[in-house]
């Protein structure tokens, strides 16, 4: 999968919008640019993942650029329990490998800390 | 509806004994991965499951460790002869299907200590 670049940490204030960047300058054509999280102590946490256009769910928002070669998560409203570490992974989706190859590896991810 | 569940969730074994942990992915969900998360560091990927297909253990890190997933739902890990290196967080993971598309729940992760 190809590399990507977070920042290491972000703060924020609690209740206001967090940005959190990615650079994928490498991203293939067949590439979906995943985001997930993980709380302290505990397991990772799947939040939302794009292709080209940008998405929406009931957690985050994600802008992919029109180049793709970065995208930005978006927490709307950002609570304590958003006190995470983020990981922007891209995983190809056109050919099914299987196995090792689908398993998710993280980076470093962004520390994001959440100010009261 | 019900996630990604593990047991037990802490697990303390002396050296040299077995353990198994147990996963029980989300219903209809035909991937299941497992791995591993020591402290401090990234996940560890260890075998993958897909349907009826041969299980991938390209992961495995030694003979000591299987896994075996029975009627395509519950998986359960086996670590024979634990190591003190063996202490991590093992973590298990459903896909509604396997491939790069699809997300992955992850359960709560066991914390298997070897002393």
């Amino acid at each position: 999968d190809a590399k990507t670049t977070q920042p290491n940490s972000m703060e924020s204030n609690e209740e206001e919008p967090v940005h959190l960047p990615c650079n994928h300058s490498t991203i293939s054509g067949t590439d979906y640019i995943h985001w997930y999280r993980q709380l302290p102590s505990q397991g990772p946490e799947y939040v939302i993942h794009g292709l080209t256009s940008n998405v929406n769910n009931r957690m985050a928002s994600l802008a992919i650029a029109e180049d793709r070669k970065s995208s930005t998560l978006i927490l709307h409203r950002a609570t304590l329990r958003d006190a995470a570490v983020y990981y922007c992974i891209l995983r190809g989706g056109f050919m099914y490998s299987g196995g090792g190859a689908d398993g998710l590896t993280f980076g470093k991810g962004t520390h994001l800390i959440i100010q009261p | 509806g019900a996630g990604v569940s593990q047991s037990p969730s802490n697990k303390v074994t002396e050296k040299g004994k077995d353990v198994e942990l147990r996963c029980d992915p989300i219903s209809g969900h035909t991937a299941l991965y497992w791995y591993r998360q020591s402290l401090g560091q990234g996940l560890e990927f260890l075998i993958y499951f897909q349907g009826n297909s041969a299980p991938d253990k390209s992961g495995l890190p030694s003979d000591r460790f299987s896994a075996e997933r029975t009627g395509g739902s519950v998986s359960t890990l086996t670590i024979q002869r634990t190591q003190q290196e063996d202490s991590a967080v093992y973590l298990c993971a459903s896909s509604l299907a396997g491939g790069r598309s699809y997300e992955q729940y992850f359960g709560p992760g066991t914390r298997l200590t070897v002393t």
